[in-house]
């Protein structure tokens, strides 16, 4: 079964730090990897996506990781800033699967002052 | 902005009445992708609309019906409310069915 797992489910950190978030999955045959920013009660946002060939992805401060091998991916975001306080959610696509992403329950990371 | 709109931004039904969601694709983009995302759960993929035909679906009852007009905007029909319907349904458009998908702010649906 087509799975995508995410952990931690919560993070708080203090603003300025650095957190990583972690997503493990169980699709196949994979297509592409994609981690969202979802604010609350609002659509996701698109930050990166990965194929297999590619490893590591930057957006600003945002930089993923993808090991197609382990079938993990991580999400680093560095000097934290208020804004960034969102559900992080890792989206799976699988080739052929016509649009049908498998997304993740996604890590909800508060920033505090 | 991603440029995708929905509305109704909120809607209360009761059990068993009909409700219509609409969704506006950005430009350019043929392809809308419908998702119901359940309070503290990831979104799950309900279908797929492609050039105005449906291009996939996910594993939800055939009371969950859609379509795709010629500007390519879409709907998202549920029939015969149940109150497990109660949720954020997120619309995504895209520019082909593979592409990243660009969301909508959603439609937070209360069933009572």
């Amino acid at each position: 079964k087509n799975q995508v797992e995410q952990s931690p489910q919560s993070l708080i950190i203090l603003e300025g730090k650095n957190c990583t978030l972690q997503c493990n999955y169980t699709v196949s045959p994979f297509s592409n990897l994609r981690w969202y920013k979802q604010d609350t009660g609002r659509g996701p946002v698109s930050l990166t996506i990965m194929t297999f060939s590619e490893n590591t992805k930057s957006n600003g401060r945002y930089t993923a990781t993808l090991d197609a091998d382990t079938k993990q991916s991580s999400l680093h975001i560095t000097a934290s800033q208020l804004s960034d306080s969102a559900s992080y959610i890792c989206v799976v696509s699988a080739e052929g699967s016509q649009g049908n992403l498998i997304f993740g329950k996604g890590t909800k990371l508060s920033v505090k002052p | 902005e991603t440029g995708v709109t929905q509305s109704p931004t909120h809607l209360i039904k009761t059990r068993g009445q009909q409700v219509t969601l609409r969704c506006s694709s950005q430009s350019g983009h043929n392809t809308v992708s419908w998702y119901q995302q359940a309070l503290g759960q990831g979104p799950q993929f309900i279908f797929q609309y492609y050039r105005e035909e449906e291009n996939g679906r996910g594993n939800f009852p055939p009371r969950f019906s859609g379509l795709q007009f010629p500007n390519y905007s879409s709907e998202l029909n549920v029939n015969a409310l149940e109150l497990d319907d109660s949720a954020l349904y997120l619309c995504a458009s895209s520019l082909h069915p593979r592409e990243t998908q660009y969301f909508g702010p959603g439609t937070r649906l209360l069933v009572l």
